[in-house]
């Protein structure tokens, strides 16, 4: 099947600074990525699709400003938390729907990251 | 509004059967699918209905009912590895495929 790899798995910082995800289709070109933010025992929060070469839409309550998102190519999306606090700590998880999946809408989810804001 | 309601958490013993059901209300509807998540895990994709009826697929199946609004996953010969949150999930928007997510249903399986 296909393969989306998300890095880092596991992130601590100091509140204040940012932190960088990166999510990689491997094997398949991505026309939409989804980011989605998932706190413990609760489901998953869709935070913002991204659209290849366009501006991410962002879901209401979620500021764009501290969650930047950058899709610069089919394979590979990034999300970064700015200045992280504690009440950003989470399990972020992107997923790609392959460019010729379009009529089954299914998604492929990246292993997740955990970042923990100290 | 829209919403999907699943039930929190279910028991169930190995080797039985277990039905896990998912209601909804979307505007318009292009799909629901089923997901399997083990704890600190991301979810996996186990199923995708369109149409009504069921779909099976190994151990697991997967009913859909539109005029109804539900759905149900059922799992056969329940084994330990099965203990999971399995999240149930309709695209209720537009061909861009954004999800609506119930809050899933924490299966315990028990020998």
């Amino acid at each position: 099947g296909a393969v989306v790899s998300q890095h880092p798995s596991r992130v601590i910082c100091k509140s204040g600074t940012s932190v960088k995800i990166e999510c990689r289709s491997l094997d398949f070109q991505a026309t939409t990525m989804f980011w989605y933010r998932q706190f413990p025992k609760q489901s998953l929060m869709l935070m913002a699709t991204s659209n290849e070469g366009s501006k991410a839409t962002y879901e209401q309550g979620v500021e764009k400003d501290k969650f930047l998102i950058n899709h610069a190519s089919l394979t590979l999306s990034t999300l970064t938390v700015t200045s992280a606090h504690p009440e950003d700590s989470s399990f972020y998880i992107c997923s790609a729907r392959p460019k010729l999946a379009v009529n089954t809408g299914e998604l492929f989810f990246g292993e997740g990251s955990r970042l923990t804001v100290l | 509004g829209q919403n999907i309601d699943q039930p929190t958490e279910m028991t169930a013993t190995e080797g039985a059967i277990v039905q896990i059901n998912c209601t909804y209300q979307t505007s318009g509807f292009n799909g629901l699918f089923w997901y399997q998540q083990h704890a600190g895990e991301a979810p996996t994709f186990l199923s995708y209905n369109v149409l009504d009826g069921l779909e099976e697929k190994g151990r697991f199946s997967s009913f859909l009912s539109r005029s109804k609004g539900y759905s149900y996953l059922l799992l056969k010969e329940l084994q330990m590895k099965d203990s999971a949150s399995y999240l149930c999930a309709v695209n209720g928007r537009d061909s861009n495929y954004q999800l609506i997510w119930g809050a899933g249903t924490k299966l315990i399986i028990k020998p």
